[in-house]
């Protein structure tokens, strides 16, 4: 069955540094991918969608890679701020239609 | 615009109990998705309805789990009985068909 990873661990970085986020997966090969961004107590919030024949997404301090060979999307925050810190969560559609499973997200906090 | 609208925020009610909880999509979207997020499990989806019919339900748990959407600017998500491992917090999200989805900010579900 299709499969999303993330990194369950919290990831901390110090400010002003690039936090890095992993997104995996198995079993199918999806036409895009998509990154959310979820703040405690609110609903998941759209970031960045990057289609299988681009290899590289940029907005403003945020870049996404999508490795269609690996299997693998990466997500970049470029001079993270404290105001990063968040859960941010990956997503795929299932092939064929518009479902879309998640992945169980990691949580980034960025010290002053 | 307002967003997607859920209500009630929280919810806390006895095992037994039927829940209702309520959405509001974003005028215009034909896209409706019920999720439900836990720590263990993340975020998954329920149903999906396009164009006010539903089109995948396979994430409903059972049959105490029933949802609605009577018109394009409403839909409900029924728990009929409540147990406590329905404890979660459920999320409406709507979009255009195909297009990133915006979620409401989720309702907190304790059934004791």
């Amino acid at each position: 069955s299709q499969k999303i990873e993330q990194n369950s661990e919290a990831l901390n970085i110090q400010e002003g540094k690039t936090a890095t986020l992993t997104c995996n997966y198995t079993n199918y090969s999806p036409a895009y991918l998509q990154w959310y961004r979820q703040d405690p107590g609110r609903g998941p919030v759209f970031l960045l969608l990057i289609r299988e024949n681009e290899k590289e997404k940029r907005k403003e301090r945020l870049k996404v890679t999508f490795d269609t060979t690996l299997k693998q999307s990466l997500f970049h925050i470029t001079a993270s701020q404290p105001a990063d810190s968040a859960t941010y969560l990956c997503a795929l559609p299932t092939s064929g239609t518009y479902k879309y499973i998640f992945g169980t997200g990691t949580r980034l906090k960025v010290l002053a | 615009d307002a967003g997607v609208i859920q209500s009630p925020r929280h919810e806390v009610t006895e095992m037994g109990q039927e829940v209702t909880l309520r959405c509001k999509p974003i005028s215009g979207h034909n896209s409706l998705f019920w999720y439900r997020q836990t720590m263990m499990r993340g975020l998954e989806l329920l149903i999906y309805f396009n164009n006010n019919v539903p089109i995948d339900d396979s994430g409903m748990p059972e049959d105490r789990f029933s949802a609605k959407m009577p018109n394009a600017s409403f839909s409900t998500l029924k728990i009929q009985p409540s147990e406590p491992r329905d404890s979660a917090v459920y999320f409406c999200a709507s979009s255009q068909e195909g297009q990133p989805q915006h979620f409401g900010d989720g309702t907190r579900l304790s059934i004791l």
